[in-house]
């Protein structure tokens, strides 16, 4: 069965510094992957999403995310992070074939400080 | 274009009273889902609807009932509310279910505490 991990329950991050959520999935071919951000009392937005080709895919909001196959990871990066990115973000999977719905993580709080 | 729509916001029911959640797309979609979303648990699907006129249990269906009633609208029943089922609820849609990109879009959510 597919799952999805995201290790990191909390994370807080100073204003202006870099961040890296962790996703890592199990599954026995390379998925569909997905990040959703979840802003307070607010639906999920989707950020980016992998489904082949380049492994760096670039989202909105200046976030990207690397697929690394050997490592069973889609880590979540941005450079410089700013208040209002303070929310939970959540990492998905979906099969690459056939009839399929998604799998999500638990999710990772952000915090940000000044 | 509103994407999806949900409706209402927000509810309390006593325990073993009955109400219906109503979610809408605009954007044309044929697949629907419903998920529920816990502290520390995500996002878990409760039921989907492939296409109009088809639906599928998903990972945790028991004391749910829905009804796609046409293309645009699938909705969510709860027949005995229980306070096990105090949640917030999310509609999504996606163009097709099976396709090689598919995307789902999210409503923004309907607060519900079973009392």
């Amino acid at each position: 069965a597919q799952s999805v991990t995201q290790p990191d329950i909390h994370i807080t991050v100073s204003e202006g510094a870099s961040l890296e959520l962790r996703c890592n999935y199990s599954y026995g071919a390379t998925p569909y992957l997905f990040w959703y951000v979840q802003s307070p009392g607010q639906g999920l937005q989707l950020l980016l999403k992998y489904f082949s080709g380049d492994t760096l895919v670039q989202g909105i909001k200046g976030f990207e995310a690397e697929f690394k196959r050997s490592q069973s990871s889609f880590n979540l990066r941005k450079p410089s992070v700013h208040w209002s990115d303070a929310a939970e973000y959540f990492c998905a999977l979906r099969q690459n074939s056939g009839y399929s719905t998604l799998t999500f993580g638990k999710g990772t709080m952000l915090l940000v400080s000044p | 274009n509103a994407g999806v729509t949900q409706t209402p916001k927000f509810q309390v029911l006593k325990t073993g009273q009955s109400m219906t959640l109503q979610c809408a797309q605009d954007m044309n979609h044929n697949s629907m889902y419903w998920y529920r979303q816990d502290p520390g648990m995500g996002l878990r699907l409760i039921y989907y609807s492939a296409s109009e006129g088809t639906t599928d249990k998903g990972e945790v269906p028991n004391g749910y009932n829905v009804s796609r009633l046409n293309k645009r609208e699938f909705s969510l029943r709860l027949e005995s509310a229980a306070p096990s089922q105090t949640s917030v609820y999310f509609c999504a849609s996606s163009e097709r279910i099976a396709g090689a990109t598919d995307t789902q879009y999210f409503g923004p959510g309907t607060r519900l505490t079973v009392l």
